[in-house]
């Protein structure tokens, strides 16, 4: 079975510093992988996502993610964060042509400073 | 604006209360999923439709909850019986069809009193 795991509850970043988050999955085979965005109060976002192909997937928001077979990790990353971008990040595994059943990890809630 | 929404926002009931949500994707949307987010976890998966058809439903579904999709376009989710376990965010999503992005709505918080 799939699993995400986010060993970062909590991240504290100047605005204007870069960004990493960072993300590994447990799964036997090449998986879908996802970052979606989530404001308080409010539903997911989807960033990016990877299916197959570039190892390097451009979202929205000026968002990138790499996928590292030999690492197992998806992670974020933004060359400039936004006082915007505070939020929480969720990345997401889904079994290859099974992205109906989207498995979650526990989030990284990221913090701004001025 | 994802085109999903979802009604109540908030829904305050005492235990043992019967509750049912509502979601409304777009036309488009295929594909219905719903999830159960508790505080400091990410959302889990509960089930979803294909058109109006259940075609999987987690473990988390117990019998105390029912879903629907029967024309599909809209969903409810009822919860029977309310226990203070079922207080979470219920978030729904749509998509287009497979490998298609899900797009969710801003939830409906159940709190149990």
């Amino acid at each position: 079975a799939q699993s995400v795991t986010q060993p970062d509850i909590h991240i504290t970043v100047s605005e204007g510093a870069s960004l990493e988050l960072r993300c590994n999955y447990s799964y036997g085979a090449t998986p879908y992988l996802f970052w979606y965005v989530q404001s308080p109060g409010q539903g997911l976002q989807l960033l990016l996502k990877y299916f197959s192909g570039d190892t390097l997937v451009q979202g929205i928001k000026g968002f990138e993610a790499e996928f590292k077979r030999s690492q197992s990790s998806f992670n974020l990353r933004k060359p400039s964060v936004h006082w915007s971008d505070a939020a929480e990040y969720f990345c997401a595994v889904a079994a290859m042509n099974r992205d109906d059943k989207i498995i979650f990890g526990k989030g990284t809630r990221l913090h701004i400073l001025p | 604006d994802t085109g999903v929404s979802q009604d109540p926002r908030h829904k305050i009931t005492k235990r043992g209360q019967n509750v049912t949500f509502r979601c409304d994707p777009i036309s488009e949307h295929n594909r219905l999923y719903w999830y159960r987010q508790t505080l400091g976890q990410g959302p889990e998966f509960l089930t979803y439709f294909q058109n109006e058809a259940q075609l999987e439903k987690s473990r988390l579904l117990s019998d105390r909850f029912s879903a629907e999709r029967p024309k599909g376009s809209f969903s409810t989710l009822e919860i029977q019986r309310t226990e203070q376990g079922d207080s979470a965010m219920y978030l729904c999503a749509g998509s287009r069809g497979p490998n298609q992005p899900q797009h969710f709505g801003d939830g409906t918080r159940l709190s149990i009193l």
